[in-house]
């Protein structure tokens, strides 16, 4: 099946720093990227929606000054939490689909753990 | 807009029990409907689907649904449970706007085996 990746796997960081995460699909081409929250014992929250090579589309409560994206080719997207504090901390998942179409399947990386001092 | 219900948090079975997961949607027009599995350190993985036709679908590790529109349900099923099954098992809808389509997750159950 379709793998796609996340780097860090967890990082920790002081408040007020920014923070890059990286999804990247290997083995295809992801016309859509989507980032999700996840907080402990809760389902995951769609933050926004990337398309390759056009600005994402945040859902709404989304600051997207904070969490600046950017699918920049077909295989990575970034999300940068920007000026983090604690209580960004949190699981952050990407997935990526070679679709916008919500019938074809999104891939899921493993996830970031992002911990802000 | 769409919502998913998982009543149960929690759930636990002995190896070789048979298993089953509720999930409630609330959608208004025919949904797509998913099932994915998420164990420590790993992606999500899909289970399994349902766009259209038969209402019980079947998916990967012995897994299967079935859509009852009337209940608006999509329970997740499998006869038998194996150790390696317990993890967290999110039900989620799927909503196309025309311009972009989103996932809706459910909060999740998680499945304990005892042995």
């Amino acid at each position: 099946g379709a793998v796609v990746s996340q780097h860090p796997s967890w990082v920790i960081c002081k408040s007020g720093t920014s923070v890059k995460i990286e999804c990247r699909s290997l083995d295809f081409q992801a016309t859509t990227m989507f980032w999700y929250r996840q907080f402990p014992k809760q389902s995951l929250m769609l933050m926004a929606t990337s398309n390759e090579g056009s600005k994402a589309t945040y859902e709404q409560g989304v600051e997207k000054d904070k969490f600046l994206i950017n699918h920049a080719s077909l295989t990575l997207s970034t999300l940068t939490v920007t000026s983090a504090h604690p209580e960004d901390s949190s699981f952050y998942i990407c997935s990526a689909s070679q679709s916008s179409f919500s019938y074809n399947e999104q891939f899921f990386g493993p996830g970031t753990r992002l911990t802000v001092l | 807009a769409q919502s998913v219900t998982q009543p149960d948090i929690h759930i636990t079975v002995s190896e070789g029990a048979s298993l089953e997961l509720r999930c409630n949607y609330s959608y208004g027009a025919t949904p797509y409907l998913f099932w994915y599995v998420q164990s420590p350190g790993q992606g999500l993985q899909l289970l399994l689907k349902y766009f259209s036709g038969d209402t019980l679908v079947q998916g990967i590790k012995g897994f299967e649904a079935e859509f009852k529109r009337s209940q608006s349900s999509f329970n997740l099923r499998k006869p038998s449970v194996h150790w390696s099954d317990a993890a967290e098992y999110f039900c989620a809808v799927g909503q196309n706007t025309g311009t972009a389509s989103k996932l809706t997750f459910g909060t999740g159950t998680r499945l304990q085996v005892t042995l």
